[in-house]
């Protein structure tokens, strides 16, 4: 198992630019998640999926979009960039169940946009 | 509004010694709490996790020590090894599996 893949690593935006951030699981989670990660700050939830076609919002939505039209997949698009968006995005995955809660992130991209 | 607090900020530990990172949480419905290591460059890992109806849980040099009266959960890590410096969080969560994070410890075990 790959667990869970982030493409691109690294990403250079200028402002008002848009771009998608691919993430994809093999674990059949239903779970996944979007974070950013600011220096000092820990994490933040973008937006989270409990499933396929379901989404909902985390305590920093503004400025992106996510979709789950399948189990494996979760990009998160950027639209019109702005250099409050320079940060590391990572998404994560967890099962259902008791015992499931465990998160498991991806290696993160590091979005600059100037 | 921060619903968990997590100190140290940054700790650093002559190998051998004990590291200890403390966490306080807000919201008495929170039943889940882990805690995650992040090597640098890489993704949060989970290290180890304790629910409420527990007192302490041990998994090798690391343990995690919790208070449910008073609402604080520590992690112990026990003989800390260089290879042990990384950055350490806590969190929180209850339904529906959406986690509460720190701001971060960052540990540094010196040789």
């Amino acid at each position: 198992n790959a667990g869970v893949t982030q493409t691109p690593k690294f990403r250079i935006l200028k402002i008002g630019q848009s771009m998608t951030l691919q993430c994809t699981q093999d674990m059949n989670h239903n779970y996944m998640y979007w974070y950013r990660q600011d220096p000092g700050m820990g994490l933040k939830l973008i937006y989270y999926s409990v499933g396929a076609g379901i989404t909902d919002k985390g305590e920093v939505p503004n400025g992106y979009n996510v979709s789950r039209s399948t189990t494996e997949d979760f990009p998160l698009r950027l639209e019109l960039a702005a250099p409050s968006q320079t940060s590391v995005y990572f998404c994560a995955s967890s099962g259902v169940g008791q015992g499931l809660n465990e998160q498991y992130f991806g290696p993160g991209t590091r979005l600059t946009v100037t | 509004q921060q619903q968990v607090k997590q100190s140290p900020q940054s700790l650093i530990v002559q190998k051998g010694g004990i590291s200890i990172i403390n966490c306080a949480y807000e919201n008495t419905a929170f039943d889940y709490f882990p805690w995650y290591q992040q090597f640098p460059g890489k993704g949060p890992a989970l290290l180890i996790a304790i629910r409420p109806d527990v007192s302490e849980k041990k998994e090798g040099r690391f343990t995690i020590s919790f208070n449910k009266s008073a609402k604080q959960f520590s992690l112990h890590i026990m003989d800390s090894q260089p290879g042990d410096s990384a950055t350490y969080f806590c969190a929180a969560s209850g339904s529906p599996r959406k986690l509460i994070w720190g701001l971060g410890t960052s540990l540094a075990v010196n040789p």
